[in-house]
């Protein structure tokens, strides 16, 4: 079946701007994780969902990022007033274990703030 | 919070020689410990994974051994070859919570 899926693939965004971020997990998947990856580092948590709940969002930068799964699949992460700072590259993962087994990733989102 | 350290940050060997690459954790509370493999521009998937009721786990030529006392694990790939070159990460999980928490990873790569 198809995995995980996350548009756009890449989004440019002027600072100041707000952006939305997408992520389709594997059908069935119960859990969704979103992640930051900058440049030559891990991902780096950054919130947890099982279904529609949002268990730990103890990962989220500031009060700027804000994730939501309103029906347990599709999930977006929106960022208000970027910063240049949050350039990175979001990946979402999704996982039918929840925390134990693999966490399939998406391709991620490239965000460029200029 | 979970900290993860991963060593050494590249390693560089010939094909056919064995790499190792090793993280230690800070959190006991930590129990599942996955590995991902990353090709440039492409996302991580995993290789293998092992969890804390269990010392060893081996699949083909990558094999990866837990010390909970000591708080470390490490991946071991035998007969290297150039498609192994990768960046490879390590995790740290505490399924209760769900929370991953990632090494910053090791760049491999095999010469041929």
């Amino acid at each position: 079946g198809a995995g995980v899926s996350q548009s756009p693939r890449y989004k440019v965004a002027k600072r100041g701007q707000d952006v939305a971020l997408r992520c389709d997990p594997i059908s069935g998947h119960v859990s969704l994780f979103w992640y930051q990856q900058a440049l030559g580092q891990g991902p780096e948590f950054l919130t947890y969902f099982q279904n529609e709940a949002q268990l730990d969002k103890s990962g989220l930068p500031s009060d700027r990022f804000f994730a939501e799964r309103p029906e347990g699949s599709v999930s977006t992460l929106k960022i208000q007033r970027t910063q240049q700072e949050d350039s990175a590259v979001y990946l979402c993962a999704s996982s039918s274990l929840g925390g134990y087994g693999e966490q399939y990733f998406g391709p991620g989102t490239r965000l460029t703030v200029t | 919070g979970e900290n993860v350290e991963q060593h050494p940050s590249t390693l560089s060997v010939q094909e056919g020689d064995s790499a190792v690459i090793k993280c230690t954790y800070s959190d006991s509370a930590s129990n599942y410990f996955p590995w991902y493999k990353q090709e440039l521009g492409k996302r991580p998937q995993l290789i293998i994974d092992i969890r804390s009721n269990v010392g060893e786990k081996k699949d083909q030529r990558i094999a990866v051994t837990l010390n909970k006392t000591a708080k470390h694990f490490s991946l071991h790939i035998t007969e290297t070859q150039p498609e192994d070159s990768a960046v490879y990460f390590c995790a740290a999980s505490d399924t209760n919570a769900g929370k991953s928490t990632f090494g910053d990873g090791t760049t491999l790569t095999v010469k041929p």
